[in-house]
């Protein structure tokens, strides 16, 4: 079976861009959660899709958004980037039991 | 709310000693507990878990770790470390009446560096 594959692996963007991440969960996973991990931090919850419905969210704004697709890969949209936004955003999929399988993430910077 | 504590930011050790990486969890509810490894540049992988049932779990590669309820911690530990095991070790709770929704609560990792 396939992992969680994210794309691109790296990118850089200039502060006041949007960005959009991608995601494909593993095969038989309907449940897409995505974090934020800062340098030197652990990750922080995003928020989590469930059948194509956002079912959790974190401590984030609203111009972190999301959408999963019917084939429950999914994406997240940044809009007006900040420098405070770069960071290591891991995508993690489940089968709904809170046992997560993490892709290998996409490194943003912001300048 | 729930919070995780890594008591250690970083722990050195010299191959084939022992080490415990040592978490501490906080929350009102039952509880799944994690521990996930991340080398340098890569994502999080998974490394053992508690969801019910025995209290000690094992990893393929030697680490184990024991849920404590009482003392809402759950400690790795391997008695022998080698060269490959330097990393960053991350401990993670969920809520076990989430539903469909387990969102994990990380903490802020302890770097393990094992020396030769």
């Amino acid at each position: 079976e396939t992992g969680v594959t994210q794309s691109p692996t790296h990118l850089i963007k200039t502060r006041g861009q949007q960005v959009t991440l991608r995601c494909s969960s593993q095969s038989g996973h309907n449940t897409v959660s995505w974090y934020q991990q800062a340098l030197g931090q652990g990750p922080q919850f995003i928020f989590q899709y469930y059948r194509e419905e956002e079912n959790g969210r974190g401590n984030f704004p609203p111009r972190f958004s999301g959408l999963q697709f019917p084939n429950y890969s999914s994406e997240l949209n940044v809009n007006a980037l900040e420098l405070d936004d770069s960071a290591l955003y891991l995508c993690a999929s489940s089968h709904g039991t809170g046992d997560y399988t993490f892709g290998s993430g996409t490194r943003l910077t912001v300048v | 709310a729930q919070s995780v504590t890594q008591l250690d930011s970083q722990v050195p050790v010299f191959e084939e000693a022992p080490v415990e990486l040592r978490c501490n969890y906080s929350s009102s509810v039952s509880v799944y507990l994690f521990w996930y490894v991340q080398y340098p540049n890569q994502g999080l992988q998974l490394l053992l878990k508690y969801l019910s049932g025995s209290t000690l779990v094992e990893s393929i590669n030697g680490f184990e770790a024991e849920f404590n309820k009482s003392q809402t911690s759950f400690h790795l530990r391997k008695p022998s470390v080698h060269i490959s095991d330097t990393a960053e070790y991350f401990c993670a709770v969920s809520d076990v009446s989430g539903g469909s929704n387990y969102k994990l609560t990380f903490g802020k990792g302890t770097l393990l560096t094992v020396n030769p």
